[in-house]
């Protein structure tokens, strides 16, 4: 049974430029949450989806834009992309009001 | 609105004995209580949760956690250390009667001292 995967591992990026990030949640969830960790944090919320809506959203900018499949995977959408976008973004799924399961997450780098 | 604080950002413990790190939460509503584990370059683990019943909550590689509701504490506890269990440890709650969104410390990094 496949944990929750993410892709790519590692991006490198220009200012201005915009990004794509993966997650294929773990069988059987329905549930999938995204966060941002800068270097040296907690995860902060970005959004969770759920039944292909978004369902919450944390104080992050409209740059940031999500979407979920029919088949629960999710993306991670980011525009015009700033320095302090570097972070490592890290995917969870759950089954809705349980507990959390993360994905390795992504490292973004924005030069 | 929801807040976790991680006092300690580092806890140093020598190996064999007993760790502690410590958790304090706040939310308008009952709390949904986590603890995380992360090691270099990884994603967040799971170690246990506490929703209600027995204060003392069992979870995984004999980590166990202590909810203390009058001092709203949900401290993070193992008798013996060892060294593998250095890592960067993440207190996170949620509001059982709001939403789903879960609530995350800034972290504490164990570092067990052989």
């Amino acid at each position: 049974d496949a944990g929750v995967t993410q892709s790519p591992t590692h991006l490198i990026k220009t200012r201005g430029q915009q990004v794509t990030l993966r997650c294929s949640p773990k069988s059987g969830h329905d549930t999938v949450s995204w966060y941002q960790q800068a270097l040296g944090q907690g995860p902060q919320f970005i959004f969770q989806y759920y039944e292909e809506e978004e369902r919450q959203r944390g104080n992050f900018p409209d740059r940031f834009s999500g979407h979920q499949f029919p088949n629960y995977s999710s993306e991670l959408n980011v525009n015009a992309l700033l320095l302090g976008d570097s972070a490592l973004y890290l995917c969870a799924s759950s089954l809705t009001g349980q507990e959390q399961y993360f994905g390795p997450g992504t490292r973004l780098t924005v030069t | 609105a929801q807040s976790v604080a991680q006092p300690e950002d580092q806890v140093n413990v020598a190996e064999g004995n007993p760790l502690t790190v410590k958790c304090t939460y706040s939310v308008s509503g009952n709390p949904y209580l986590f603890w995380y584990v992360q090691y270099p370059n990884r994603g967040l683990q799971f170690l246990l949760k506490y929703i209600t019943g027995d204060n003392l909550v069992k979870g995984s590689y004999g980590f166990e956690a202590e909810f203390n509701k009058s001092q709203t504490s949900f401290h993070l506890k193992k008798p013996s250390a060892l060294v593998s269990d250095s890592a960067l440890y993440f207190c996170a709650v949620r509001d059982l009667n709001r939403d789903d969104k879960i609530i995350f410390g800034k972290g504490t990094r164990l570092h067990i001292l052989p």
